[in-house]
């Protein structure tokens, strides 16, 4: 069974750019979650979909940032536009709604560097 | 509010030592409780979780945790570190029965000496 994948592993881009991060999430996973890990500090959460809805957007850290899941299937992260302090790994997981006790799933991640 | 506090960004071991990695959490409602590891150049992998039941829990590669609610902690144990343990290591909390967000501790580097 194919694993949580995301798409590019590594990127990078010039201040001011847009970027997309996808990740596709384990077949059959309805929760979806986005994290940021910057410049070796925790791992933060950004958001969460169950299915095509998201139920906690809290983490998102200012309006630049769009994360989409349209169909309840994949989901994209866009950044736009982007910021030095955007630059970090990117890491989406998912897991199962409910089943008690489930751990989440995550990606390799994305390492964004903004220049 | 939960939070996780992982002691110490970095630990070094020798090869065939006692791993300890520590952990202390902070939630008002039962926790899941979490460990994680990173390799190099990979993704976030599963190392052990606690749910409910026994508080002394096996994970994969020979680690083991152990829930004290009387202590809020739970640390990461090996009695016998190998090179290949090398890595960064998560301890991660979420409510009891949601899914809600995993909130992280701010990792360990785990070095093994030869």
């Amino acid at each position: 069974e194919a694993g949580v994948t995301q798409f590019p592993s590594h990127s990078v881009i010039e201040k001011g750019q847009t970027v997309t991060l996808r990740c596709d999430p384990i077949s059959g996973h309805d929760n979806l979650y986005w994290y940021r890990r910057v410049m070796g500090k925790e791992i933060k959460f950004l958001l969460h979909f169950v299915k095509e809805s998201k139920q906690d957007e809290s983490g998102m850290p200012n309006n630049r940032f769009l994360a989409e899941r349209t169909g309840g299937t994949y989901s994209t992260l866009k950044v736009q536009p982007a910021e030095l302090e955007d630059s970090g790994v990117y890491f989406c997981a998912s897991s199962q709604v409910g089943v008690v006790g489930t751990e989440a799933f995550f990606g390799q991640g994305t390492r964004l560097t903004v220049v | 509010a939960q939070s996780v506090t992982q002691l110490g960004s970095h630990v070094s071991v020798s090869e065939g030592a006692l791993v300890l990695l520590r952990c202390n959490y902070s939630s008002s409602v039962p926790p899941y409780l979490f460990w994680y590891v990173q390799y190099p150049n990979q993704g976030l992998q599963l190392l052990l979780k606690y749910t409910t039941g026994a508080t002394l829990v096996k994970g994969i590669n020979g680690f083991e945790a152990e829930f004290k609610k009387s202590e809020t902690s739970f640390h990461l144990t090996k009695p016998s570190a190998h090179m290949s343990d090398a890595a960064e290591y998560f301890c991660a909390v979420t409510p009891y029965s949601s899914a809600s967000k995993i909130i992280f501790g701010s990792g360990t580097r785990l070095s093994i000496r030869p």
